[in-house]
């Protein structure tokens, strides 16, 4: 089936470090990717996203490449800040898939400093 | 502009009642989703609607649950009987149109718990 797999959290950083979330999919057709970011007390929000092979989605700092040889979305940011302490979900729809969202489990990241 | 809204935000109620959830999506949005997000958990598809009608109902976990949408706009969410079980944050989405790349928009959720 369709599915997507998150690297588990928490993660803990120092502020300024590089951070990295992976992320992999499974998925019929060719999915678009969508990283979601929940910050604490609010709700989701969209931080990228890459409808095809090769895109690069950006926001923020954030960036994540639809790499479909090796399925995954993994999310990077060259200098985390306390701010972004979040849980972060990846999610794909697929084609055929109704336009619903399937989302991994999320992974919290705290940064400290 | 105002984004997608959720009323109320939180709900108890007693195992066996009946609970109705609000979602209101942005203005003009035609596609209308329904998610529910266990502790530590992504959230999982319950319902979408496209316009008044639901286009997909697959995610909906028994017959104790019904979404309706009768004017293409404002939507509720359902559950009868509830069970302890159904307790968690059920969020609601709204996108432009339907489609693969579409951005979809969440609300604050309703967090319900079940006694």
């Amino acid at each position: 089936g369709n599915s997507v797999t998150q690297m588990e959290g928490p993660v803990t950083l120092s502020e300024e470090a590089f951070l990295t979330i992976n992320c992999t999919y499974t998925a019929t057709g060719y999915p678009s990717l969508f990283w979601y970011v929940q910050y604490p007390g609010e709700g989701l929000q969209l931080l990228l996203k890459a409808t095809k092979a090769d895109d690069k989605g950006s926001n923020k700092g954030f960036e994540a490449t639809y790499r479909k040889e090796t399925t995954s979305f993994h999310l990077e940011k060259g200098s985390v800040q306390v701010s972004d302490s979040a849980v972060y979900f990846c999610a794909l729809i697929y084609t055929g898939g109704g336009n619903k969202l399937t989302f991994g489990t999320g992974t919290q990241l705290k940064v400290e400093l | 502009g105002a984004g997608v809204s959720q009323t109320p935000s939180n709900k108890v109620t007693e195992k066996g009642k009946y609970v109705e959830l609000r979602c209101d999506p942005i203005s003009g949005h035609t596609a209308l989703y329904w998610y529910r997000q266990s502790l530590g958990q992504g959230p999982e598809f319950l319902i979408y609607f496209q316009g008044t009608g639901a286009a997909d109902d697959s995610g909906l976990p028994n017959d104790r649950f019904f979404a309706v949408r009768p004017e293409g706009s404002v939507s509720t969410l359902k559950i009868q009987r509830t069970e302890r079980g159904d307790s968690a944050v059920y969020l609601c989405a709204s996108s432009p149109r339907a489609g693969v790349g579409e951005t979809q928009y969440f609300g604050p959720g309703t967090r319900l718990l079940v006694l």
